[in-house]
């Protein structure tokens, strides 16, 4: 079993609708909680980096990790079809890791106009 | 600031081959990794460096070597290329007193 378990997708909305993207993981010691998006054949860009459990909001995007469930969110409101993407989920216990990010296969996203 | 740049951008390489990979940073971040990108496997961690002159295995090591004789660049090196090696390369720096970590566009290796 994997660490960090993400849904594949791909996932395929409407211009405007709300996208949830989710992550489960295993290991009780991550405390550290980011979201990357990463369009076709670029590189990884971080979107949101969270702390612990709780809700973190950025413009039409809300990260939210339930530490008690281990389970984590980002939330997409107003989707546009600049969004498609595949967006990675990546978590870490933090210190004395040295940074080591432990990832997710990634969520694949299509907004149709 | 360029941020992370990665040289080359594409390679096609014979089995047997060497290579090196050349992640270059200007964000003076003490940290630096190599990943690989594998459809269906996400990514995972070749390498890893927490300052100059020093160098860790990550998850998937065999196959690679590293060095990182000055903080600015952080090289990944292929002594002989297998097939299985076939993949998109990565290299991230992390912000210093954080988690937080920065991708370069990527190298797009082929070995045939």
């Amino acid at each position: 079993q994997k660490e960090v378990e993400q849904d594949p997708g791909p996932l395929s909305v409407p211009e405007g609708a709300i996208v949830s993207l989710n992550c489960t993981y295993s290991n009780s010691a991550f405390q550290y909680f980011m979201w990357y998006r990463q369009y076709s054949r670029k590189g990884p860009e971080l979107l949101m980096y969270t702390y612990s459990s709780g809700n973190k909001e950025d413009g039409r995007f809300t990260a939210q990790v339930d530490k008690s469930s281990k389970y984590i969110s980002l939330f997409i409101r107003d989707s546009q079809p600049s969004d498609s993407a595949t967006y990675l989920c990546a978590m870490t216990p933090g210190s004395g890791n040295t940074g080591k990010l432990i990832f997710g296969q990634g969520t694949t996203l299509q907004v149709k106009p | 600031n360029a941020g992370v740049t990665q040289t080359p951008k594409f390679r096609v390489l014979k089995t047997g081959q060497s290579m090196t990979l050349l992640c270059a940073q200007d964000m003076n971040h003490e940290y630096m990794y190599w990943y690989r990108q594998d459809p269906g496997m996400g990514l995972r961690l070749i390498h890893y460096s927490v300052g100059e002159g020093t160098t860790a295995k990550g998850e998937v090591p065999d196959g690679y070597n590293v060095s990182r004789l000055k903080k600015q660049n952080f090289l990944l090196g292929l002594e002989s290329a297998a097939p299985s090696q076939t993949s998109v390369y990565f290299c991230a720096t992390q912000r210093d007193y954080s988690y937080e970590q920065y991708f370069g566009p990527g190298t797009r290796l082929t070995v045939t």
